[in-house]
């Protein structure tokens, strides 16, 4: 199994201003991904976070509004830029185990987002 | 396209049996997670089917009919707590998921 840590675990920003959220695996994973779960709906995958490379972004974000990074296989970072209201929403890290005794989806415990 | 369609809400009676049903039509297929999700929290894992065929864990089971794009998750002896939505996602080409809309479960006494 893994135990995925996130930071900050909730925040109020203003209207223009940019936020880091930090993800932290207890070990080595091949898969992270970053979701959104806006107030009363699913999740919404936003982009899968690539150890080395640039995130593949799903339609309807991009890497201008969403930069991630990934230094390593345990850790990961998603900026929510230039916020809006629109932008109030859990923001939610996961990652993915392959192999063993079969696949698993780990997630973080969320980091709620209010935009003043 | 990605389409993933699950029933809005369901309710049932504690210690009963409850189906929540998922149909999905994805341009890929690895497999499909079953989440459990309480209010407020991040969702937790249930089950992850590949094969076609019923999987059992304890009071919930998991099935998938890949042919008929067709899963369902199964949980028996209701109790209180089982009251959560559940999500029912695609793990699709790429290794990327896709979630359905949720279930939201009511258990009553």
């Amino acid at each position: 199994s893994a135990v995925i840590s996130q930071k900050p675990s909730r925040d109020i920003c203003q209207r223009g201003t940019s936020l880091t959220i930090q993800c932290q695996v207890d070990s080595q994973v091949t898969m992270m991904f970053w979701y959104r779960q806006q107030p009363g709906q699913s999740l919404t995958l936003i982009a899968t976070a690539n150890q080395g490379s640039e995130a593949t972004y799903e339609s309807g974000f991009v890497i201008d509004k969403f930069p991630i990074s990934r230094p390593n296989l345990t850790f990961s970072t998603l900026t929510v830029s230039n916020m809006s209201p629109e932008d109030s929403s859990i923001y939610l890290c996961s990652a993915h185990l392959a192999g063993g005794v079969g696949d698993e989806q780990f997630f973080g415990p969320g980091t709620r987002l209010t935009v003043l | 396209g990605q389409n993933i369609d699950q029933p809005t809400e369901m309710t049932a009676t504690e210690g009963a049996i409850v189906q929540i049903n998922c149909t999905y039509q994805t341009s890929g297929f690895n497999g499909l997670f079953w989440y459990q999700q309480h209010a407020g929290e991040a969702p937790t894992f249930l089950s992850y089917n590949v094969l076609d065929g019923l999987e059992e864990k304890g009071r919930f089971s998991s099935f998938l009919s890949r042919s008929k794009g067709y899963s369902y998750l199964l949980l028996k002896e209701l109790q209180m707590k089982d009251s959560a939505s559940y999500l029912c996602a695609v793990d699709g080409y790429g290794q990327n998921f896709v979630f359905g809309p949720g279930t939201r479960l009511s258990v009553l006494p």
